[in-house]
């Protein structure tokens, strides 16, 4: 079953905007991550948030927690072209993760 | 480290036929999952290990699908006998806490 539902399902930006994604979340979690996956390739963790922070940032990213609402957003600011991908949100407790569908961004230089 | 390795890359087999899909986790891991990815269902947690023992193996579909890990640098799962619905990336992923570390994947086509 699917813990996060990601929304939008695709979204299209130009090279320099900010693209924010969305997520909400069924059941009780530990933490709420993020991971990107190029075409073809394997998930990369992007940063995770527990569920006692409300937000959290790592560089060009900002992750919210709404644990009220069991929603989280993603924010990427300034986006490359590089930035394009599948982006996924998953729900963490004891250690095991129930991914969402992702939200497919595509940065337009 | 080279991070979590799978093999193979891309199998293409035909329907009855047996698959077996390696995994070698990043060393000093001590949990081990295995995915699988469709289109229709995105990404499913099959089983997951720790310290190589089977913990949650719920998502396994059904008998055809089974999970091994004898140690702490390898593990397989089979199918056996595979059908056309099988086809799926799978991806094994390796942690020592809260984030997970994925493979590349095994594309699986059955025919």
């Amino acid at each position: 079953s699917q813990q996060g539902e990601e929304d939008p399902q695709a979204l299209s930006i130009q090279e320099g905007e900010n693209a924010t994604m969305n997520c909400s979340y069924k059941t009780s979690i530990n933490n709420l991550q993020w991971y990107r996956q190029n075409s073809g390739r394997g998930l990369v963790h992007l940063i995770l948030i527990r569920s006692n922070e409300r937000e959290k940032h790592s560089g060009r990213l900002r992750v919210t927690l709404d644990t009220s609402k069991k929603s989280s957003s993603l924010l990427i600011t300034a986006s490359r072209a590089a930035d394009t991908a599948s982006y996924f949100c998953a729900g963490g407790s004891n250690y095991k993760l129930t991914f969402g569908k992702g939200t497919l961004l595509t940065v337009n230089p | 480290d080279a991070g979590v390795i799978q093999s193979p890359r891309h199998e293409v087999t035909e329907m009855g036929q047996e698959v077996t899909l390696r995994c070698k986790p990043i060393s000093g891991h001590d949990y081990l999952f295995w995915y699988r990815q469709t289109m229709m269902r995105g990404l499913e947690l099959l089983i997951y290990f720790n310290n190589n023992v089977p913990i949650d193996d719920s998502g396994m579909p059904e008998d055809r699908f089974s999970a091994k890990m004898p140690n702490a640098s390898f593990s397989t799962l089979k199918i056996q006998p595979s059908e056309p619905r099988d086809s799926a990336v799978y991806f094994c992923a390796s942690g020592g806490g809260d984030e997970q570390f994925f493979g590349p994947g095994t594309r699986l086509t059955v025919l």
